[in-house]
């Protein structure tokens, strides 16, 4: 059981690039999350899901993409990266609604140099 | 806007000791307080959590505090073990029905000295 798998771990990207985060989990959940974790700013949420075919807006989803085409991946875009989205981003999961737990991946080390 | 605020940044404790981590939250309609607890190059993962209709939760050397009057929750840890050096998040959730879509504080290091 692998939980929330998150590809890649490490990537540095040269201003303007694009690339696609991968993240899976295999624990059959309906809601999965996109956060981005800066020093001193705790976890802000990106993007999330509620379900396969869906997707909504979090606290930061300005320079994101995200979809949902099958239940058990959430892939995050960045269309044009820029350095401002150096950071390390984490992908999470909950069977249920709020109020139960979230299941983190490992985590992306992004760099946009 | 910061809906969760948490102190202190960072807190060194002696083995032994007692570790306690702050947070205050603002919005009222907030009704699940879980606290993360996170090792470097590690995902957070949830530790314990607590529900505003009890005051106190305890899971081994854990404890929340939830002061409702006061919109503050508190993590204790007791007899703190250099094993709980990590980053502690405190967060924040609110309704049913919809995604769990958790505003975290901006996070404690807490190292524990021999």
């Amino acid at each position: 059981n692998a939980g929330v798998t998150q590809t890649p771990k490490f990537r540095v990207l040269k201003t303007g690039q694009s690339m696609t985060l991968l993240c899976a989990q295999d624990m059959n959940h309906e809601y999965m999350y996109w956060y981005r974790q800066d020093p001193g700013m705790g976890l802000r949420l990106i993007h999330y899901s509620v379900g396969e075919g869906t997707t909504a807006k979090g606290e930061v989803p300005d320079g994101y993409n995200v979809s949902r085409l099958k239940k058990q991946n959430f892939l995050l875009g960045l269309e044009s990266a820029a350095p401002s989205q150096t950071s390390v981003y984490f992908c999470a999961s909950s069977y249920m609604a709020a109020g139960t737990e979230a299941f983190f991946g490992q985590g992306t080390r992004l760099t946009v140099v | 806007q910061q809906q969760v605020k948490q102190s202190p940044q960072s807190l060194i404790v002696q083995k032994g000791g007692i570790s306690i981590i702050n947070c205050a939250y603002e919005n009222t309609a907030f009704d699940y307080f879980p606290w993360y607890q996170q090792f470097p190059g590690k995902g957070p993962a949830l530790l314990i959590a607590i529900r505003p209709d009890v005051s106190e939760k305890k899971e081994g050397r854990f404890t929340i505090s939830f002061n409702k009057s006061a919109k503050q929750f508190s993590l204790h840890i007791m007899d703190s073990q250099p094993g709980d050096s990590a980053t502690y998040f405190c967060a924040a959730s609110m309704g049913t029905g919809t995604a769990s879509k958790l505003t975290f504080g901006t996070g404690t290091r807490l190292q524990v000295t021999l």
